[in-house]
């Protein structure tokens, strides 16, 4: 069974970091691109970043580019979130999810999703 | 980048009811678009991929189509479990861009 496990988020004061972490199982991570998607409370979904199987490719939203940084481990199945500089415009539910790309570019499967929530 | 604009943002509507949802992109995104189901509390489930593939294990009732800017997702009987809010994405970009979102509620 394909289970994405994230974890690292909470409660983090204003210019302050914090780290998710996405942990895989059930199928073979190291050959997935995988993306991290945000919501706001109340809000729709917003796309985040995006890295590449073997983290070659690498691209973010404007509104996190230089405040963020995605990246991976294959050998740990996991793939990572460092945010730096948050804002409350952060505060969000972060979501882990996989492509899949046989036929196109989709989200398959995806994580629970964890809360950070950025306040002082 | 790829701007997605749902339309409506939301609808009331009857158990049994067909209802449609659709979606333009600011360019031509080819057959690249992606529909998903989200209910309060839990992640988005794929429903409809590369405009018109049904995920496995969705029902039948739930189709989409279109190409280039314009696509639809029609729901057709809806059931009480319908109601949610859907999404459409693009991925033609490399930055997967989502539509604002269709909350569908019960009449």
């Amino acid at each position: 069974e394909v289970q994405l496990l994230t974890s690292g988020g909470g409660l983090v004061r204003p210019g302050g970091s914090l780290r998710l972490s996405c942990t895989a199982s059930g199928f073979t991570f190291s050959t997935y691109n995988m993306h991290w998607v945000r919501q706001a409370p109340g809000k729709g979904l917003e796309w985040v970043s995006y890295i590449t199987s073997g983290s070659s490719y690498i691209e973010y939203a404007d509104s996190v580019k230089g405040r963020f940084t995605v990246s991976r481990d294959n050998a740990k199945k996991s793939l990572y979130l460092q945010m730096d500089n948050l804002g409350a415009e952060d505060t969000a539910v972060y979501y882990c999810a996989r492509e899949a790309g046989d036929s196109g570019f989709y989200f398959d499967y995806w994580g629970h999703g964890i809360l950070v929530t950025v306040s002082s | 980048d790829i701007q997605m604009a749902q339309s409506p943002s939301s609808l009331s509507a009857s158990v049994g009811d067909t209802v449609t949802i659709t979606c333009r992109a600011s360019q031509n995104i080819d057959r690249y678009l992606n529909w998903y189901q989200q209910k309060p509390g839990t992640a988005p489930k794929l429903l409809i991929y590369v405009a018109s593939g049904v995920q496995s294990g969705v029902p039948s009732r739930f189709s989409g189509s279109g190409s280039g800017t314009d696509f639809t997702l029609t729901i057709s009987s809806l059931q009480p479990e319908d109601f949610a809010t859907y999404y459409c994405q693009q991925s033609y970009g490399t930055r997967r861009s989502f539509g604002g979102g269709t909350k569908v509620e019960i009449k």
